[in-house]
């Protein structure tokens, strides 16, 4: 079945630095969102790519789908204490299901 | 406007009894979803609900897992025969329908924190 990996699993950086974390399906996507779920909360979404090769930006925040459709990343420039949280791309291949990746756990020192 | 809703927000159960999870999706939602998610982990497709369609039921783990959703809002999740690996949190999430939106942004509920004793 469709498998949807993340890497890394979780990367600690100094407030500041950038992060970056890459989504990757084992099937051709549709179309893939992304979430972010801060410790005891529930996921919130952040945004959809559809496109091919498509690129969004959300102030700090950096989306990106690839060429093939198979995999994604998001990228924060200058992380803050509030970047805090478990990143988790979700992707769907036309079955209107959402397969969710293993998400990328963020901490950020101050 | 109010959002998904689930209750109860935490159930502990012995092994081996029932348990009911609801979820009251976003009015106007046709859309819904139950995840599981275990401690740490991320989220684990159980069943997808779309209208009056039958719903897609490949996530269900085992035959002790069913869902219902009445009148396309409300949704039950229950677990028979509860085991000890059933534990986790069950969350629910509702969406416009496919061709509604150019969006199908996933509005999750708090979820319902399971413990199997």
């Amino acid at each position: 079945g469709q498998q949807v990996m993340q890497i890394p699993q979780y990367q600690h950086v100094q407030e500041g630095e950038d992060f970056t974390t890459y989504c990757n399906s084992s099937t051709t996507l549709s179309n893939i969102q992304w979430y972010k779920q801060r410790p005891g909360g529930h996921p919130v979404f952040l945004i959809q790519l559809v496109k091919s090769g498509e690129v969004k930006k959300q102030k700090r925040l950096t989306f990106q789908f690839g060429e093939a459709k198979k995999n994604s990343s998001l990228h924060i420039t200058a992380t803050q204490t509030t970047d805090v949280g478990t990143y988790f791309c979700a992707g769907e291949s036309g079955t209107y299901k959402y397969i969710f990746g293993t998400g990328t756990r963020l901490k950020v020192l101050a | 406007g109010a959002g998904v809703s689930q209750s109860p927000s935490n159930k502990v159960t012995e092994k081996g009894k029932d348990v009911e999870l609801r979820c009251d999706p976003i009015s106007g939602h046709t859309a819904l979803y139950w995840y599981r998610q275990s401690l740490g982990q991320g989220l684990e497709f159980l069943i997808y609900f779309q209208g009056n369609s039958a719903p897609d039921k490949s996530g269900l783990p085992s035959d002790r897992f069913s869902a219902e959703r009445t009148g396309g809002s409300v949704s039950t999740l229950t677990i028979q025969r509860t085991q000890q690996e059933d534990s986790a949190v069950y969350l629910c999430a509702s969406s416009l329908a496919w061709g509604e939106s150019q969006s199908y942004e996933q509005y999750f509920g708090p979820g319902t924190r399971l413990t199997v004793t």
